[in-house]
């Protein structure tokens, strides 16, 4: 069964500049979650989805977008990038039933903005 | 809001040795408790889990008690290897309309020397 596929692994932008990253999660899996992954903030929470609908977000500017196709596949945006935007992104993905916490992450999109 | 502390790292030991890392929570309600762990190069995976007061998880070795009254969720292993290498993070999913938003703590490097 293939895992949590997340794309492109590594890139590189300029301050300013948008970024699209994508997920695919693991077949059968409806909620798709993104993290954002920092040595100074840790692990935090930028949003949610199921059924094409984001259920919860967490505390992030509007810069900070996603959202999820019926395919279950999903993709988050970051437009006006910031120096500080710098960070390892992880996308996991579950089953989609409440509050069971079994995640299943990728290996993550590492992003710099210079 | 909710949070998760864990113990300052990184934490270095002999193969064998005992291992305790602490985790401390704070959250309304009645949260599942989780520890994930991150090898070098890969996502993070699910380790053990708790569900409600004095549920032990258990996996590998590892375990860990749900303890509401101290609110802690401490990790330990009886005889670390080598292979445990890794960072461990301490997670809470709290009550609610979430599929997927855990609340993580900052992470805890062991490194284990033969």
């Amino acid at each position: 069964k293939a895992g949590v596929t997340q794309t492109p692994r590594y890139l590189i932008k300029t301050r300013g500049q948008q970024v699209t990253l994508s997920c695919s999660p693991i077949s059968g899996h409806r909620s798709v979650s993104w993290y954002q992954q920092t040595p100074g903030q840790g692990l935090q929470f930028l949003f949610e989805y199921f059924s094409e609908t984001q259920r919860n977000k967490g505390n992030f500017p509007g810069r900070f977008s996603g959202r999820q196709f019926s395919n279950s596949r999903s993709e988050m945006n970051v437009s006006t990038l910031e120096l500080g935007d710098s960070a390892l992104y992880l996308c996991a993905s579950s089953l989609g039933r409440k509050n069971t916490g079994e995640l299943f992450f990728g290996e993550g999109s590492r992003l710099t903005v210079l | 809001g909710d949070s998760v502390t864990q113990m300052e790292g990184p934490v270095t030991l002999s193969e064998e040795a005992f291992l305790t890392i602490n985790c401390t929570y704070t959250a309304t309600g009645y949260p599942s408790l989780f520890w994930y762990v991150q090898y070098p190069g890969e996502g993070l995976q699910l380790l053990l889990k708790a569900t409600k007061a004095d549920d032990k998880g258990s996996n590998k070795g590892f375990e860990a008690t749900y303890r509401k009254e101290t609110t802690s969720f401490h990790l330990e292993k009886g005889s670390v290897q080598v292979s445990d290498s890794a960072v461990y993070f301490c997670a809470l999913a709290a009550g609610g309309t979430s599929y997927g938003k855990l609340t993580f703590g900052q992470g805890t490097i062991l490194t284990v020397h033969p």
